[in-house]
């Protein structure tokens, strides 16, 4: 069965490092997301691209943060000065389409940040 | 602002029982509703997912209803099994005009411990 794929599964940087997220959605999807869950915290979301744009993206997703897809495979998240507190698990998720057959949100493994 | 509430946050039951999961939302006007699965260290697994349409969807030994006018999911785990052990996460996305919101907003979660 198809699957989102993340890498690394834990990244280790130091505050004010850049980092890069990299994840692998599912082939014939158009939507893809990402979110990120603080230890004993919700899941929250970032930010959803479609079309090689952004198309929504939340407070959390300020200037620091970026995200491209440098192929038509690969989907990345840049945060380019970290904080401690980004030390997180980035979500990558990815959906058919936004039409009824294509709603479930699929997410990968993680990749857990540590910020130190 | 869509806020989503899981009660308990754990719950502990010998194997056979048939169990019934809740989840809350503040906002009726959502587009569907996810139910996920998150076992420790680990990714979410997409297990159900019911439009704001619908009052219910199964698969397997799992059933989620869905009341929208009342902000109310139940998500049904019959004879509960050891491998059933996880958090299970509720996750609505919200309704916009046209169609909806990208992001799904989470709850906590709810930890099932399933014993032998």
């Amino acid at each position: 069965e198809p699957e989102v794929t993340q890498t690394p599964s834990h990244q280790v940087t130091q505050m004010g490092q850049e980092v890069i997220l990299r994840c692998v959605p599912i082939s014939n999807h158009l939507y893809f997301y990402w979110y990120r869950q603080i230890l004993g915290q919700k899941v929250e979301f970032l930010v959803s691209f479609y079309n090689n744009e952004i198309s929504e993206k939340s407070e959390i997703f300020d200037d620091q943060f970026s995200v491209e897809r440098p192929d038509g495979s690969n989907f990345t998240l840049k945060i380019r000065s970290t904080k401690l507190e980004d030390s997180a698990m980035y979500f990558c998720a990815s959906s058919e389409s936004r039409g009824l057959a294509g709603l479930t949100q699929y997410f990968g493994p993680g990749t857990r940040l540590t910020v130190l | 602002k869509q806020e989503v509430t899981q009660i308990p946050a754990a719950l502990s039951v010998p194997e056979g029982e048939n169990l019934v999961l809740n989840c809350s939302f503040t906002d009726s006007a959502i587009y569907n509703l996810q139910w996920f699965r998150q076992d420790p260290g680990k990714g979410l697994t997409s297990l159900l997912l019911i439009q704001s349409s619908q009052r219910e969807q199964t698969s397997g030994r799992l059933n989620a209803s869905l009341d929208k006018s009342s902000g109310r999911s139940t998500l049904y785990i019959a004879a509960s099994q050891p491998g059933d052990s996880a958090t299970y996460l509720c996750a609505v996305r919200p309704d916009l005009f046209q169609g909806g919101s990208e992001k799904l907003v989470f709850g906590k979660g709810m930890k099932l411990t399933v014993n032998p």
